[in-house]
């Protein structure tokens, strides 16, 4: 069964700072891997997508890397803003049911 | 990217009453639909895979006479609460696949629904 955690559970860093969100996965054989952003009582934005023959996805100030063999994906926020305060959540889809399970996020706090 | 909406946003509703979440793809046919439930500061844990035309599957420990799921159209899923109780309040989202010509297999999240039982 795939286990999916995030590390750190909660961030609070000073805006202009770079940042890194950990994701480590327990079965690397999978299809996917995605981030999201969550805003408090809000649903799931989806922030980057890599499968699982690419290495890194990048949006903006965000990029994504995979490494299936080491079951890690990392999260960097570049010149991080206050509005970039939210849960981000990592979820993996392993091969054969695609359903994909979440982490249970990483609470970012952005202060001016 | 594809849309996915639910309806309604949120509900508040009497313990003992039932209520029906809407769960649509806007743009693209989905003969998958997922729900998942997520308690505050937890992550989501699915509750059960809305196949169209075909019942639905439910994960360990999830009820299916008190969450039903009908999947009546390639771009609609109904959750159903039923009898609910104050222990049944939560934020319920859907998500719908899409099987991409090039062979990619994507969900796509709906904005939630949250539920509230007095």
């Amino acid at each position: 069964k795939q286990e999916v955690t995030q590390i750190p559970a909660a961030l609070s860093v000073p805006e202009g700072e770079n940042l890194v969100l950990n994701c480590s996965f327990t079965d690397s054989a999978i299809y996917n891997l995605q981030w999201f952003r969550q805003d408090p009582g809000k649903g799931l934005t989806s922030l980057l997508l890599i499968q699982s023959s690419q290495r890194e996805q990048t949006s903006g100030r965000l990029n994504a890397s995979l490494d299936k063999s080491s079951g890690r994906s990392t999260l960097y926020i570049a010149a991080s803003q206050p509005g970039d305060s939210a849960t981000y959540l990592c979820a993996v889809s392993s091969g054969g049911s695609y359903i994909p399970t979440f982490g249970r996020g990483t609470s970012l706090i952005v202060h001016p | 990217g594809a849309v996915v909406s639910q309806h309604p946003s949120w509900v508040i509703c009497k313990s003992g009453t039932s209520v029906k979440i809407e769960c649509r793809s806007l743009d693209f046919q989905a003969t998958t639909m997922f729900w998942y439930r997520q308690f505050p500061k937890q992550s989501l844990m699915l509750m059960a895979t809305s196949n169209e035309g075909s019942k639905a599957t439910y994960e360990q420990g999830v009820e299916k006479d008190k969450f039903l799921i009908n999947h009546a159209s390639l771009t609609l899923s109904t959750l159903t609460v039923t009898s609910a109780h104050p222990e049944d309040s939560s934020f319920y989202i859907c998500s719908a696949r899409d099987r991409g010509l090039d062979s990619t297999d994507t969900q796509y999240f709906g904005p939630g629904t949250r539920l509230t039982v007095l």
